[in-house]
Order: C-alpha cells, then structure tokens, then sequence
C-alpha cells in the first residue's frame, strides 16, 4: 500500500524558512522508475508546482520559486525534504507531497493528505 | 513555459448528464503526458487520466480522456453524485519548468 505523509510547522513567520518533510511508504525512493514532487495549494486556489526529486538524485525546480526552494531526499528513511526561504504570507497554502511514476506518464499517482502552512507575524 | 487553460470555469450539470471538460495548452504537449485529476473539498486531488487517455486504477469508466497536440478533453458520460467536483488538468513538459496545472474547472450540480 503506497503511502505519502507531510510533516512540518503549521504557522511560521514572514522571512523564515519552512522545512517540510514527505515520509513514504509503499515503495523506494530508490526505484529508477518514480520520484517525488511538491505541490502547493494557496486556499481556494490552483494547484502549482514547486519540485521533484528522482531516485538518482535529479531534482528539478519550478522557475519562478527556484531561488527559494531546495529538495533533498534521505533513501535510508523514505522521506524527502523540502526547504523553502524567506517565507511572505502569500505563500499560505496547503502542501503536498506526491509520487511520480514512469508508467503513469510521470503523472502525479498517490498524494499526501496536505498540511496547511500559513504564513503570519 | 506551457500554460494551459481549462474552459469553462464553472459546469452546471444534473447527475445523469455528459460532462466535456476543455484544457487548451499555449504549445504542443505530448499526449504521453497529460493528465487529469479530481479534487474534492478537503481532499487531495486524485489522478483520474494519464497520457491523455489511461483510466488510473480504480477509475470507472465513465471517465474518459480525449485530445492531442494543444486540445484536450476530459468526458464524464453520465454524471454520478460524487462526480461534483474541481477537475484539474496538467502536464509534463520541458525541462525548464517540467509540470503545470491548468486552473481547473468547477463541476457544479444545477
């Protein structure tokens, strides 16, 4: 059973950085065939992407946060990191973690429940 | 960057109807990559279609995905109850900026 669970602050303050962890279970982040991406959700908004993370250690990054964002994955404990700088309140969204995979088009197959992160002083 | 624009915003349709959903790319996109999701309030979106026309496990068939090139389409033949939801399609793409949503289209029930 493929699982992906996000953990991470609930509330941080503007010009901090958030650090978000996705833990799965199910499958490898070794498998050559699947990586991991972040996804996040501003309340009553589109979903946008923010990066992903391949078992060889590819990442990529969406281009107008690429500053910003940072993804590292830890094989060993089945989780994937993702840092995110110099927080603003419009960053308040819910965060999501998902598994990509070759056979489904790279699509996003199993997500995480989401966790909201808002952003307040 | 590919953008992709979902028409219209907003269906009102009653269970048992047909449902066409539009997603419209700004260049080509690979029909191996195109894909559609469900989301309902609360929830995490849920992968509907990938490679434009490829039920994900679980999906009834009702469901159905269409297109290529910069046109493509998401069917719904008869509307159940639980089908009143937001769809999003998305794709993956370059390098540069591999994925991107489309804004998504309410379903709404009339």
């Amino acid at each position: 059973q493929v699982t992906l669970k996000e953990s991470g602050p609930v509330l941080v303050k503007p010009t901090e950085t958030l650090t978000l962890t996705c833990t799965v279970s199910g499958f490898s982040l070794s498998n050559a065939r699947m990586g991991v991406s972040w996804i996040r959700q501003p309340p009553g908004k589109a979903l946008e992407w923010l990066a992903h993370i391949f078992s060889n250690d590819e990442k990529s990054y969406s281009t107008s946060l690429k500053s910003r964002l940072t993804i590292s994955k830890d094989t060993s404990k089945s989780q994937v990191v993702l840092t995110m700088t110099n927080m603003d309140p419009v960053d308040t969204a819910t965060y999501y973690c998902a598994r990509i995979k070759y056979s489904s088009g790279w699509a996003f197959d199993y997500w995480g429940q989401g966790t909201l992160v808002t952003v307040s002083s | 960057e590919i953008v992709l624009t979902q028409s219209p915003g907003t269906l009102s349709l009653s269970p048992g109807e047909r449902a066409t959903l539009s997603c419209r790319a700004s260049q080509s996109v690979s029909s191996s990559y195109l894909a559609w999701y469900q989301q309902k309030p609360g929830q995490a979106p849920r992968l509907l279609i990938y490679g434009a026309s490829s039920r994900a496990t679980g999906i009834p068939d009702r469901f159905s995905g269409s297109g290529s090139g910069t046109d493509f389409t998401l069917t719904i033949s008869r509307l159940e109850p639980e089908d009143f939801a937001v769809y999003y399609c998305q794709q993956y793409g370059s390098s540069l900026e591999p994925y991107t949503f489309g804004q998504g289209t309410k379903l709404e029930i009339k």
